[in-house]
C-alpha cells in the first residue's frame, strides 16, 4: 500500500493520559501536515513538517501538543494530559513538495477521551 | 484570520441533475484552490484543483474560479447517488504553508 498510513485507527484514552498518533507519508513524500476535524466541521490545520523540521505550527495549541518528523520513521503527533475536548478525528496528509501542494490524506485516527 | 466560507447545506438534488457547490475566500492573494470529497467516516480525497481564472473540466466535474470576486465553485453534472458526500473547498495560504479548508457542503443525490 503506497498511500498515507496512519495508526492507530481508533485510540481511547482517559483524561490525563498521553496520546501518540503516527503517520507514514506516501513513498517519495517529504512533507507532512496534521489536521484536526470535529464532527460536522471542516479540517483545522495544526502543523506542517518536513523531515527533521517543523515549518509551521501556527495551528497547534501551545500547551500539551507537539509534533515531530524524524529522519527515520513516521511523523508523530503527541498530546499530553488529554482532555475531553481533544476528542476528534486527526488526519495526516502528505505531499511530494512545497508549492501548490495537493494533499493526500491518511485514513485518520479517531481519538476518544473518556 | 483568513477564511474559506461554504454553505453547509445540505444540498439535495435529484439523480441526473447538476449540483452546484460554492465557496468564497478572504485571502485576495491566494493562487491555489482545491475541492476535496469526504464520505461519511472517511478521509478527504482530492477531486479537483484550479490555479487560473475560468473553468477547468475533468469528467463530470467542472471547477470555476473568479479571483476578482474571490469565488470558487464546483459543478457536478449528471449527479449520481454515489456523489452524496461532503465537499470541502480548500485554499492555499499565501502567507504560510498551510491549506485552509472550508467547513464543507453536504450533498445528497436522490435516486
Amino acid at each position: 500500500n503506497a498511500g498515507v498510513m496512519q495508526n492507530p485507527r481508533h485510540l481511547v484514552r482517559r483524561r490525563g493520559q498521553e496520546a501518540r498518533l503516527r503517520c507514514s507519508p506516501m513513498k517519495g513524500h517529504s512533507h507532512v501536515y496534521w489536521y484536526r476535524q470535529l464532527p460536522e466541521e471542516g479540517l483545522k490545520f495544526m502543523v506542517y513538517l518536513q523531515k527533521e523540521n517543523i515549518i509551521d505550527e501556527s495551528g497547534m495549541p501551545k500547551e500539551r501538543f507537539s509534533a515531530e518528523f524524524p529522519k527515520e520513521g513516521p511523523s508523530i503527533l503527541r498530546i499530553q494530559q488529554v482532555v475531553r475536548g481533544d476528542s476528534a478525528a486527526y488526519f495526516c496528509a502528505s505531499s511530494p513538495r512545497g508549492g501548490n501542494e495537493k494533499l493526500f490524506f491518511g485514513s485518520g485516527t479517531q481519538l476518544s477521551v473518556l | 484570520q483568513k477564511e474559506v466560507e461554504q454553505n453547509s447545506g445540505p444540498l439535495s438534488v435529484p439523480e441526473g441533475a447538476i449540483a452546484s457547490l460554492n465557496c468564497t475566500y478572504s485571502d485576495r492573494g491566494s493562487q491555489s484552490f482545491f475541492w476535496y470529497r469526504q464520505y461519511s467516516g472517511k478521509s478527504p480525497e482530492l477531486i479537483m484543483f484550479i490555479y487560473s481564472n475560468g473553468d477547468k473540466e475533468d469528467g463530470r466535474f467542472t471547477a470555476q474560479l473568479n479571483k476578482a470576486s474571490q469565488y470558487v465553485s464546483l459543478l457536478i453534472r449528471d449527479s449520481q447517488p454515489s456523489d452524496s458526500a461532503t465537499y470541502l473547498c480548500a485554499v492555499k495560504d499565501t502567507g504560510g504553508f498551510k491549506t485552509i479548508f472550508g467547513a464543507g457542503t453536504r450533498l445528497f443525490v436522490k435516486a
